[in-house]
């Protein structure tokens, strides 16, 4: 099964910006939407970007989604603790007719 | 608000067979697709399988082509998992999610269940 490739890990301090990268390809990233999924330790997952760049309503204006070509990433601005996590990425594969996820990037804040 | 509550999870041993549901609220569940994702103990997320809502289909991931079979009632707003032949590697908690559409191929999930723990053991 195909994965997007996330980098494994990702950290910062309050306030600082971190970017997380989600690398696929032709047959699912350039002509499908992304979605992003926060998950909190023990907790299921969340969705956080949906459409590429939009965020469901409760969700901070910290966060933030972009997409060009085969990739996507995940913004994270005004870091803050509670933003410790595990981020996916995730589209729909048009060679494998199914949805994959990204590798996963565990946020750290330090 | 939408709700979504799993159960059926267990152990079972490999070989056997278990059947999840998910008991969809809080939406027109006849009309959107819903999915079932799934995840090892400290692995990450693995989509499993799809079926549309207004817009009919089903989809598997390659590991459980076969051998897993996806379903819903609308009338009692209930989506099923019949997982049959089940492997140690199908160990996970599985956690059933709403579609953003009536396909299942647009949009991906937008809410998500508390999850169901199966465990293949002898």
């Amino acid at each position: 099964q195909s994965v997007l490739t996330q980098p494994p890990s990702a950290s910062g301090t309050p306030g600082q910006r971190v970017t997380i990268s989600c690398s696929g390809s032709s047959s699912n990233i350039r002509y499908n939407v992304v979605n992003w999924f926060q998950q909190l330790p023990g907790t299921a997952p969340k969705l956080l970007i949906f459409g590429n760049n939009q965020r469901p309503s409760g969700v901070p204006d910290r966060f933030s989604g972009s997409k060009s070509d085969t990739s996507a990433s995940l913004a994270i601005s005004g870091l803050q603790s509670e933003d410790e996590a595990e981020y996916y990425c995730s589209v729909w594969d048009d060679s494998l007719h199914g949805y994959i996820f990204g590798t996963g990037t565990k946020v750290t804040v330090l | 608000e939408v709700q979504l509550l799993e159960s059926g999870g267990g152990l079972v041993k490999p070989g056997g067979s278990l059947r999840v549901s998910c008991a969809g609220s809080g939406f027109s569940f006849n009309v959107y697709a819903m999915n079932w994702v799934r995840q090892a103990p400290g692995k990450g997320l693995e989509w499993v399988s799809a079926i549309g809502g207004s817009v009919p289909g089903t989809f598997y991931a390659d590991s459980v082509q076969g051998r897993f079979t996806i379903s819903r009632d609308n009338s009692k707003n209930t989506l099923f998992l019949q997982m049959n032949s089940l492997r140690d590697e199908d160990t996970a908690i599985y956690y059933c999610a709403k579609g953003a559409h009536s396909s299942s191929r647009k949009g991906g999930f937008d809410a998500w269940g508390q999850g169901t723990l199966v465990t293949v053991s002898s």
